[in-house]
C-alpha cells in the first residue's frame, strides 16, 4: 500500500518570505501522480500543484514549484513570496497511473499549517 | 473544466434520521467517484469508491449499512449517512475520478 507523509504539523513564514514544506512516499509502483492542495478555513480542497512521475522536470504553478527527488521518493512545495492567502492547510496527496480498479484513488499526507505573519 | 458539484454544504439533523449528500461532475462523466471523510485539523480518509452501474467499494472499518452510497448516473453520486449520530458529524468530501478537483464538502452536524 502506499503511504504518504507529511512530518511538519505546523510551519509559519513572513510575508513576502519562501517556505517549504516537506513530504515522502512509498511506493512500488512506478506510473504516479503527486499533488499539493490547498485547504483554506473554508475547507475546499484546491489543487496548487501536479506532478507526474515519469516527468524529470520540476512543476512550477507561479509562486509554487515543487522539488521532486523520485529516488528519494520526495516530494516538497516551495512557496515563493509568500503572501497572507496562502496561509491554509496543506496536503500531499499520491495517485496512482491510468488504469486499474483504485485509479483517481489519492492518499493524503497528514498535512501541514501555514501560518503567514505580515 | 472537471468541476465537482456537492450539495448540501452543511446540514443539521437529529440523532437517529437520515441524510442525503449529493455529489455531482458537472461537466464530465465519472463513472468513479470517491467519498472522504475529515475531522477537523486531520486528514482526509477514503470512506468509499463509487462505481456507476455497480456496489461501491468500501475502506476497511467503514459500515455499508451506515454510509450507503449510490452511483446510478454518470454524473452523480449519492451518499446516504443513515441513523446518523453526533460521532457521525463529519466533513465529507467527495472527488471524480480522472479529476483532482473536489467538490465543496458537507459539514455534517447531528444533533
Amino acid at each position: 500500500a502506499q503511504t504518504v507523509t507529511q512530518s511538519q504539523p505546523e510551519m509559519s513564514v513572513q510575508e513576502a518570505e519562501t517556505v517549504t514544506l516537506s513530504c515522502t512516499y512509498d511506493t512500488s509502483e512506478s506510473d504516479y501522480y503527486l499533488f499539493w492542495y490547498k485547504q483554506p478555513p473554508s475547507r475546499q480542497m484546491i489543487l496548487v500543484i501536479r506532478q507526474e512521475a515519469y516527468k524529470q522536470q520540476n512543476a512550477t504553478e507561479n509562486r509554487f514549484s515543487v522539488n521532486f527527488q523520485k529516488a528519494a521518493k520526495s516530494f516538497s512545495l516551495k512557496i515563493s513570496d509568500s503572501q497572507l492567502g496562502d496561509a491554509a492547510m496543506y496536503f500531499c496527496a499520491y495517485r496512482r497511473g491510468a488504469g486499474g480498479t483504485s485509479y483517481g484513488k489519492l492518499t493524503f499526507g497528514q498535512g501541514t499549517i501555514l501560518t503567514v505573519h505580515p | 473544466g472537471a468541476v465537482v458539484s456537492q450539495h448540501p454544504s452543511w446540514v443539521i439533523c437529529k440523532s437517529g434520521t437520515s441524510v442525503k449528500i449529493e455529489c455531482r461532475s458537472l461537466d464530465f462523466q465519472a463513472t468513479t467517484m470517491f467519498w472522504y471523510r475529515q475531522f477537523p485539523k486531520q486528514s482526509l480518509m477514503l470512506m468509499a469508491t463509487s462505481n456507476e452501474g455497480s456496489k461501491a467499494t468500501y475502506e476497511q472499518g467503514v459500515e455499508k449499512d451506515k454510509f450507503l452510497i449510490n452511483h446510478a448516473s454518470l454524473t452523480l453520486s449519492t451518499l446516504t449517512v443513515t441513523s446518523a449520530h453526533p460521532e457521525d458529524s463529519s466533513f465529507y468530501i467527495c472527488s471524480a475520478s480522472g479529476s483532482a478537483f473536489f467538490g465543496q464538502g458537507t459539514r455534517l452536524t447531528v444533533v
